[in-house]
Formats: structure tokens, C-alpha cells, sequence
């Protein structure tokens, strides 16, 4: 079945770059994109990019400049890196695939000193 | 980028009722707009894709409809555990947008 699990450091200092882990089972990387979202506490969803079957990429214009997606078809995994944190973006990070048909179960990332 | 304007952001209601949330987008979606509802500390669960088509496993009171910029999300006979947050998605154009969201609580 398929299953997406996010894994990474629960806090980031401000200024700091997040790196985070999506590690993908039940599909293949190569037929399948993997997206990025994103839920502040209490607040709504923000898609933040993603990575499509054939590798490229796509990002959400108001995080592009910070942003980079990449993958490991070999270990089925997908990583987010993000540089210059600030406490804004302090959320729950989710993987998701397939329009979102399925998610991870989120990580939260902390962004404090 | 294209706005998703959701409505209401809460919605209070008995169980039993019928409830519609909508989306309007900021431009023409060709019908590309999914639903999802998401409890809290749980990841959003998709219910309905390319407006009316409900996924495997969601209840058949569960419905969607709607054109070009303007969508809605039906909910008859609201039961429980229908209490959670609800979000429209547009999956048209890059960047994929999101509605602001709506709570469903119970009256």
C-alpha cells in the first residue's frame, strides 16, 4: 500500500536551513510526483512545491528563492531543504502524492532559539 | 496564481442537516478541484476529486458539483464524525492553491 513518512528535525534555529525527509513505499518515484505542504498551527494548507516523475521541479513562487526539492530514487526518498528559517515558518511539514490522494503523517518544524 | 476563495470560514450545524460549502477560484479550474477534510493532529484526507468524483471509502452523503470558477462541497445528513476542518484544492494550474478552509462544527 502506499505510504509517505516525513523525518526531520523538530527545531530549527531562525536563520537556519530545515532539511526534511520523505521516505515513500507501495509506488515508484519514477511514475509518481511527491509535493510538499505545509500547515502553520492552526491555519490553513499551503502547497510548496514538488517534484514530478521525470525529476523536474516546481515551486511555490513565494518560497522559491528558499526552496529546493530534490530525491533519492534508489531509497525512495524525497528531501525539502529550506534556508533562511524564521519563526513564520514554524508549521507542520506534510509529503503527499497522487493530488494529494495520499499523505504522510506530518512533521512539525519549530523555528525558535 | 490562482485565488481560492472558500465560504464560510465556520459553519455551525445540527446533526442531521445539510450543509454546502463553496469555492470560488479566481479564474476558469476546468474542473480540477479536489475536497478534503482534516481532523485535528491528522493529515487532510481527500474525499472528492475533479469536483464530483468521490474517492474509494467516502460515504455517498458526501458531494460536489459546480463549473468553471465556481464549486461547491455538500455534506447531507451531517453525522459525528463529519466535524472537521474542510479545504477545497485547484490542481489546474501551478501553483496549486488551496482554499482558506472551513470548520465544521456542531450546533
Amino acid at each position: 500500500q502506499v505510504q509517505l513518512k516525513e523525518s526531520g528535525p523538530g527545531l530549527v534555529q531562525p536563520s537556519q536551513t530545515l532539511s526534511l525527509t520523505c521516505t515513500v513505499s507501495g509506488f515508484s518515484l519514477t511514475s509518481n510526483s511527491v509535493s510538499w505542504v505545509r500547515q502553520p498551527p492552526g491555519k490553513g494548507l499551503e502547497w510548496m512545491g514538488a517534484i514530478w516523475s521525470g525529476g523536474s521541479t516546481d515551486y511555490n513562487s513565494a518560497l522559491k528563492s528558499r526552496l529546493s526539492i530534490s530525491r533519492d530514487t534508489s531509497k525512495s526518498q524525497v528531501f525539502l531543504k529550506m534556508n533562511s528559517l524564521q519563526t513564520e515558518d514554524t508549521a507542520i511539514y506534510f509529503c503527499a502524492t497522487r493530488v494529494f490522494a495520499y499523505w504522510g503523517q506530518g512533521t512539525l518544524v519549530t523555528v525558535s532559539s | 496564481d490562482i485565488q481560492m476563495t472558500q465560504s464560510p470560514p465556520s459553519l455551525s450545524a445540527s446533526l442531521g442537516d445539510k450543509v454546502t460549502i463553496t469555492c470560488q477560484a479566481s479564474q476558469n479550474i476546468n474542473k480540477y478541484i479536489a475536497w478534503y477534510q482534516q481532523k485535528p493532529g491528522k493529515a487532510p484526507r481527500q474525499l472528492i476529486r475533479y469536483t464530483s468524483t468521490l474517492v474509494s471509502g467516502t460515504p455517498s452523503r458526501f458531494s460536489g458539483s459546480g463549473s468553471g470558477r465556481d464549486y461547491s462541497f455538500s455534506i447531507s445528513n451531517v453525522e459525528s464524525e463529519d466535524i472537521a476542518s474542510y479545504y477545497c484544492l485547484q490542481y489546474d494550474n501551478l501553483p496549486w492553491t488551496f482554499g482558506g478552509g472551513t470548520k465544521l462544527e456542531l450546533k
